[in-house]
């Protein structure tokens, strides 16, 4: 398998244009985290999805925020309008549901707002 | 809410010396505890998962010790190598939301 997969692998925009992130999970699983990883606060949880669903978004920063699921196999974040301090890796991981599965990340997205 | 701390920040130790990275966390009541290895610009890799009811998990140079009770975890690489440079996290599960700790970064000197 793949492994799970985020495009695109970096991103530079400047304050206020839309930006969007995309992740595609590991087939089969059908548990799927947002993370935002910053010096500051660490690896934070933003929004999780069980099947397309979401169940918990109180991670989610703000209204500029908003994540999708429209199947199975993609979910994007998107930020409208961005920030500078928006500035962080955005990482996606996907689990098989159940608690004490292991979730997989992906490579992360590098976004820097100017 | 769920505290995980991490000690020490960094670590650099000569190749062949083993390491100890150590976990804590604030509320006992977590389903598992998984240990993670980051290198730069990369991903999160899982490396040892233990759940709640266990109290060790090995996987070759591996080992990582859980004591729920006192809310501690332990990982322990032996006979470290130059390629066991980089940054180790811990996350606790409660339920499906992991808490992160801020992470160990190791230097292994050739």
């Amino acid at each position: 398998d793949a492994g799970v997969i985020q495009s695109p692998r970096h991103e530079v925009t400047e304050m206020g244009q839309e930006v969007t992130l995309r992740c595609k999970p590991i087939s089969g699983h059908n548990s799927l985290f947002w993370y935002r990883q910053t010096m500051m606060r660490g690896l934070e949880l933003l929004i999780y999805f069980n099947n397309n669903v979401p169940i918990d978004d109180s991670g989610m920063p703000e209204d500029r925020f908003s994540a999708k699921m429209p199947n199975a196999s993609f979910s994007t974040l998107k930020i409208q309008p961005s920030e500078p301090r928006d500035s962080a890796v955005y990482f996606c991981a996907s689990t098989i549901p159940g608690r004490g599965d292991t979730q997989y990340f992906g490579p992360g997205t590098r976004l820097t707002v100017l | 809410k769920q505290e995980v701390t991490q000690i020490p920040a960094a670590l650099s130790v000569p190749e062949g010396e083993n390491l100890v990275l150590n976990c804590s966390f604030t509320d006992s009541a977590i389903y598992n505890l998984q240990w993670f290895r980051q290198d730069p610009g990369k991903g999160l890799t899982s490396l040892l998962l233990i759940q709640s009811s266990q109290r060790e998990q090995t996987s070759g140079r591996l080992n990582a010790s859980l004591d729920k009770s006192s809310g501690r975890s332990t990982l322990y690489i032996a006979a470290s190598q130059p390629g066991d440079s980089a940054t180790y996290l811990c996350a606790v599960s409660n339920d499906y939301k992991l808490s992160f700790g801020a992470g160990t970064t190791v230097t292994v000197r050739a």
